[in-house]
């Protein structure tokens, strides 16, 4: 079984700019979690959405938004990028009732 | 943001060696997991536990979710150069998958 896919892998934008990322879950995983990942703050909880709707939401600002579609592929956005914002974007995907998350390899995202 | 509290920070050991690590919270949790991550690596899934005392293995890695369901621990037993990375644990509570993640453990192993 395919595992998470994130795409792109690596990116760079500049600050004011703003940039979806992409996760495809593993086949029959219907929960979609996103972190960000930085040296300073570790691995920070993003949002969690689950049948197209977001479940759970972590303490980031409404720049950071996101969505599921309804093959639970998940597309996250952030706009008007600040320099802060360059991390590493991790996408999880869960089943349901299993509790277990399961992680793709990341999108770096360089703001300059 | 909210992290676990983990430690150690770092470990330099030689190849060989057992490794143990461990995760607290001043919550209380209803799923552990814990997680190793290479460079440019998203991180992978090691073990997961789920009820408190619950001991696991995979190998040569054990994890034990704590009596209290406010701390877990992770052994490494005869380390080897592969197992070098970062070690997170994270935790959540019953009915949501919204991890907290700890602060991760640097695991250097020297042959």
């Amino acid at each position: 079984k395919a595992g998470v896919t994130q795409t792109p892998r690596y990116l760079i934008k500049t600050r004011g700019q703003q940039v979806t990322l992409s996760c495809s879950p593993i086949s029959g995983h219907r929960s979609v979690s996103w972190y960000q990942q930085t040296p300073g703050q570790g691995l920070q909880f993003l949002f969690e959405y689950f049948s197209e709707t977001q479940r759970n939401k972590g303490n980031f600002p409404g720049r950071f938004s996101g969505r599921q579609f309804s093959n639970s592929r998940s597309e996250m956005n952030v706009s008007t990028l600040e320099l802060g914002d360059s991390a590493l974007y991790l996408c999880a995907s869960t089943l349901s009732g299993s509790g277990t998350q399961y992680f793709g390899p990341g999108t770096r995202l360089l703001v300059l | 943001g909210q992290q676990l509290n983990q430690s150690p920070q770092s470990m330099f050991i030689q190849e060989g060696e057992d490794v143990s690590m461990n995760c607290t919270s001043s919550s209380i949790f209803n799923t552990w997991l814990w997680y190793k991550q290479e460079p440019g690596e998203g991180p992978v899934l090691l073990i997961a536990l789920y009820k408190a005392g619950e001991l696991t293995s995979n190998g040569r890695l054990t994890a034990q979710f704590g009596i209290t369901r406010k701390d877990s621990f992770l052994n490494i037993s005869a380390s080897i150069p592969s197992d070098v990375g970062i070690y997170f644990c994270a935790g959540t509570t019953s009915g949501t998958y919204k991890y907290i993640f700890g602060t991760g453990t640097r695991l250097k192993v020297l042959a």
